[in-house]
């Protein structure tokens, strides 16, 4: 089946610096990715889509020049946190669209906890 | 916007059935998942429904109504590996495109 790797499963930086995480599919081709941030206790919510090739098309509320979302491939998106702050600790987990026609599904990675000190 | 309810917590017997319930207020609807997610891990998928009706897959059921926006998943022969959070995730068509949201999770806890 289908498998999506997220990199890495957990960093800790220092306020003001930048992460990069990387969600890559390993067995097929993802044009559409999405990533998620998920607070303790909480459930998804959805910062962007990412499209191979095209800019990300970010949710309300969460801000581009933040969150900068990357996918030069068809098996690669990343997602880097510029300027890092404790308040931007959590827990981002990648999603790729997969399978064909109306009834899609979509496969997580297996997520990156974020502490920034 | 959409809107989707959950349990926040329940608490069941190993061996036993039990039923979450999800309801939702949606327009563009375009399918219900749901996924199981352990504490730290990303989540998996358990079932997916876009016409009404029961879904079946092994000790896993789950039905939709899609005029009462209303689902359940119903899971059966309890075991202490079930404990976990049950997220419902209605999938709706907007101007941009399809989009997936998340209920906030039911936490499962399976006693002996």
């Amino acid at each position: 089946g289908a498998v999506v790797s997220q990199h890495p499963s957990w960093v800790i930086c220092k306020s003001g610096t930048s992460v990069k995480i990387e969600c890559r599919s390993l067995d097929f081709q993802a044009t559409t990715m999405f990533w998620y941030r998920q607070f303790p206790k909480q459930s998804l919510m959805l910062m962007a889509t990412s499209n191979e090739g095209s800019k990300a098309t970010y949710e309300q509320g969460v801000e581009k020049d933040k969150f900068l979302i990357n996918h030069a491939s068809l098996t690669l998106s990343t997602l880097t946190v510029t300027s890092a702050h404790p308040e931007d600790s959590s827990f981002y987990i990648c999603s790729a669209r997969t399978g064909e026609g109306r009834n899609y599904g979509y496969t997580f990675g297996s997520g990156t906890r974020l502490t920034v000190v | 916007g959409q809107n989707i309810d959950q349990p926040t917590e329940m608490t069941a017997t190993e061996g036993a059935i039990v039923q979450i319930n999800c309801t939702y207020q949606t327009s563009g609807f375009n399918g219900l998942f749901w996924y199981q997610q352990h504490a730290g891990e990303a989540p998996t998928f358990l079932s997916y429904n876009v016409l009404d009706g029961l879904e079946e897959k092994g000790r896993f059921s789950s039905f939709l109504s899609r005029s009462k926006g209303y689902s359940y998943l119903l899971l059966k022969e309890l075991q202490m590996k079930d404990s976990a959070s049950y997220l419902c995730a209605v999938r709706a068509f907007t101007g941009g495109g399809n989009k997936l949201t998340f209920g906030t999770g039911t936490q499962l806890k399976v006693e002996l």
